[in-house]
C-alpha cells in the first residue's frame, strides 16, 4: 500500500517557468490538500478538494492551480514561478473530512532561482 | 477566531529524558478536534494521535501520553523517557466548527541529545 505518493521530491526553476508538482493517493481518499511549509510560517493550506471535480482555494491560493479529474489524483501546478514560491510541498489526502487522519506524501523540496 | 499556539519553539534534551509539549488552542467552537503529528528529519508528516473535543480522557500509547483539558484549551504531549529517535519537528492542528482546513501551530522542534 504506497500511501500518498509526491513527484519529484526535489525541483529547481527558473523564474518564470512552470511545473506541475504530481500527487496520487491509493486509499480511496476523498479529502486531498496541498500545504507549502515555509521556516516560521508552518503549514499553510493552497488548495483542496472534497472529491473528483471539486476544489477550492485555501489560505495563499495565489500562482497555483489543481484539479481533481480523479479521485486518486490531485496536481499542482505552478504557472509562473517566482522566487517567492521556494518552499517545501506536501499533499495530504484524509478519508472523510477534516477533522479525520491525514496521510501526508513524503514533500517536494522546490527552490525557484 | 480560531488559532494553535505552540510557544515552545525549541526544546533539548538528554535521553531518557522526560518531556512535553505543550499546545494551546482557540476556538468559540464547542465541536471540534485536535491533532498532533510529528516530522521527523526524512521530512513527511506522520500522524500520532486525535481527539475530539467531548473526549477529554488523557491517551498513552507506550511512551506517548496527552493530557487534554478544556480549561485550559491545552492539549499537551509527553514523551517518557525520551530517545534519539523522538527528535523530530512536532505540530499540533485544530479542526473546529465548519471549518474546512486544519488550523496548525508552527511547531517544537526537539533534539534528544545521546
Amino acid at each position: 500500500n504506497a500511501g500518498v505518493t509526491q513527484t519529484p521530491k526535489f525541483q529547481v526553476l527558473k523564474t518564470g517557468q512552470s511545473m506541475t508538482l504530481q500527487c496520487a493517493q491509493d486509499m480511496n481518499h476523498e479529502y486531498m490538500s496541498w500545504y507549502r511549509q515555509d521556516p516560521g510560517m508552518g503549514l499553510r493550506l493552497i488548495h483542496y478538494s472534497v472529491g473528483a471535480g471539486i476544489t477550492d482555494q485555501g489560505e495563499v491560493p495565489n500562482g497555483y492551480n489543481v484539479s481533481r479529474s480523479t479521485t486518486e489524483d490531485f496536481p499542482l501546478r505552478l504557472l509562473s514561478a517566482a522566487p517567492s514560491q521556494t518552499s517545501v510541498y506536501f499533499c495530504a489526502s484524509s478519508p472523510d473530512t477534516w477533522n479525520t487522519e491525514a496521510f501526508f506524501g513524503q514533500g517536494t523540496r522546490l527552490t525557484v532561482v | 477566531a480560531q488559532k494553535v499556539t505552540q510557544a515552545q519553539t525549541e526544546i533539548s534534551v538528554v535521553e531518557k529524558e522526560d518531556v512535553t509539549l505543550d499546545c494551546v488552542y482557540e476556538t468559540r467552537d464547542t465541536t471540534y478536534y485536535l491533532f498532533w503529528y510529528k516530522q521527523p528529519p526524512s521530512g513527511e508528516l506522520v500522524f500520532l494521535i486525535r481527539r475530539n473535543s467531548f473526549d477529554e480522557q488523557n491517551e498513552i500509547s507506550g511512551r506517548y501520553s496527552w493530557n487534554f483539558q478544556k480549561s485550559t484549551s491545552s492539549f499537551n504531549f509527553t514523551i517518557t523517557a525520551s530517545q534519539v529517535v523522538d527528535s523530530a519537528v512536532y505540530f499540533c492542528a485544530l479542526n473546529a466548527g465548519n471549518n474546512r482546513k486544519l488550523i496548525w501551530g508552527l511547531g517544537t522542534s526537539l533534539a534528544v541529545n545521546p
